[in-house]
């Protein structure tokens, strides 16, 4: 079965220090992935998502970037956080373009 | 560009009583989905309806597509406080080949024993 992780599950970060969230997708192959970013209280807002090994569009300009260095894994990253960044990061995965998301246990980060 | 609105945003009830969640959406689209979140926690699936007049269920909740009239509906019967949760509609964009996934702002349900 497949399955998708994604971690640190917390993390409490400065103003200014740079970002590195990870998720890996296991027992399927060629996923399309997805990150998501969730203010507190808010709804969902999708940032990247990805169809293949290096493909990645963005949906909202902001000073977070993705990469896909491997089928199974997308990275979220950023040089330097800003207060705004704040928030709850959601990654999931879906076996082709036509059908609904799994998504990972989020990440929940404070930027202080 | 698609839109998805779900009501009421925010749902108070008491125990034992049914209400509806709705969710209407812009343009056509024949793949919605309904998602429920924990307070802290991620989004879990719960139905998937694929076609016009599809109709699931599963224990106090049921949900519903009608296409035509872009709306979908999750009834609650007979709430319990362990549905207290947020619940999202969302909805396959197929537009310009870009076959993403648009999220409702989520209904907040509080069951009030």
């Amino acid at each position: 079965s497949q399955t998708i992780h994604q971690w640190p599950a917390t993390l409490v970060q400065p103003v200014g220090s740079p970002l590195s969230l990870e998720c890996t997708v296991e027992g399927t192959s060629n996923p399309n992935l997805y990150w998501y970013r969730q203010a507190a209280g808010r709804g969902l807002q999708l940032l990247f998502y990805s169809v293949g090994i290096g493909q990645i569009s963005s949906e909202v300009p902001q000073n977070l970037s993705a990469s896909r260095p491997q089928d199974r894994q997308f990275i979220l990253s950023s040089k330097k956080l800003l207060l705004s960044d704040s928030g709850f990061y959601l990654c999931a995965w879906s076996p082709t373009r036509n059908y609904g998301y799994t998504f990972g246990s989020g990440t929940r980060l404070t930027v202080v | 560009e698609l839109k998805v609105e779900q009501n009421p945003l925010f749902l108070s009830m008491q125990e034992g009583k049914n209400y509806t969640i709705y969710c209407n959406y812009s343009t056509t689209s024949d793949r919605l989905y309904w998602y429920r979140q924990d307070p802290g926690k991620s989004l879990e699936s719960l139905f998937v309806l694929l076609s016009n007049g599809a109709v699931k269920q599963e224990g106090r909740l049921m949900a519903s597509l009608d296409t035509k009239a872009r709306l979908s509906t999750l009834h609650i019967t007979a709430a319990v406080h362990d549905l207290s949760a947020t619940y999202f509609c969302a909805v396959l964009d197929s537009g310009a080949g870009s076959y993403q996934l648009t999220f409702g702002k989520g209904t907040k349900l509080s069951v009030i024993p």
